[in-house]
């Protein structure tokens, strides 16, 4: 079974200070990881895929397999990252998209 | 130009009334998803088509039909409509399998 947890709804930081969102991930494959975000009254936009390795906004994420996690980290929190964020994965050969519960991130001033 | 288009963006209907919501995107995508989005943001999939066929059907009451007229449209038809069903629905489209979701604005959905 395909499952993907993310343990925090909630995470609050200061401005400049460093952001991690959390993933852990369930599947016995080699899976595809994404990070999708939501920001206030817009649609969801795919942030990055753990494939591509880039860096967007200033966020990375490394797929760690041995700890199954996909953690998003940016060094540098800016107000316009208060959005919800999501991560999802897709199974090898699987045809659809398992998102987590997704964490709201608030980057206060 | 919007790459995934829902309409409409906003839908307050009374238990019992059927209702439709139409997605349509100009990428040239193969592939195209309802997703539905619960008050605790929680996103899950309904249904997939891959050209115009069903390939996902999760279990979703049959009172949701989906309808794929062609590869750019899927559309998602509501008989009876009941509490429950309030939720933001999204459609979404991809090129191929293992690509990322292009989504759509989403459409919410009150049942009183």
């Amino acid at each position: 079974a395909q499952r993907v947890t993310q343990p925090e709804k909630l995470l609050s930081v200061f401005k400049g200070a460093p952001v991690e969102l959390k993933c852990n991930y369930s599947y016995s494959g080699s899976p595809e990881l994404f990070w999708y975000v939501q920001y206030s009254r817009q649609r969801l936009q795919l942030l990055l895929r753990h494939i591509s390795r880039e860096s967007i906004k200033g966020f990375t994420a490394d797929l760690n397999k041995g700890e199954t996690s996909f953690h998003l980290k940016k060094p540098f929190a800016q107000e316009e990252d208060s959005a919800m964020y999501y991560c999802a994965l897709m199974g090898k050969g699987a045809q659809k998209l398992v998102f987590g519960q997704g964490t709201r991130l608030t980057i206060n001033p | 130009d919007t790459a995934v288009s829902q309409t409409p963006k906003y839908l307050v209907t009374q238990m019992g009334n059927d209702k439709s919501i139409k997605c349509e995107q100009n990428l040239g995508h193969d592939t195209m998803y309802w997703y539905k989005q619960d008050s605790k943001k929680f996103l899950k999939i309904m249904f997939s088509y891959n050209n115009k066929e069903l390939i996902i059907n999760e279990t979703v009451p049959n009172r949701f039909s989906p309808k794929s007229p062609d590869k750019a449209h899927l559309n998602l038809h509501i008989n009876s409509l009941e509490l429950g069903d309030s939720a933001v629905y999204f459609c979404a489209s991809s090129q191929a399998l293992g690509d990322g979701y292009t989504f759509g604005s989403g459409t919410r959905l009150t049942v009183v």
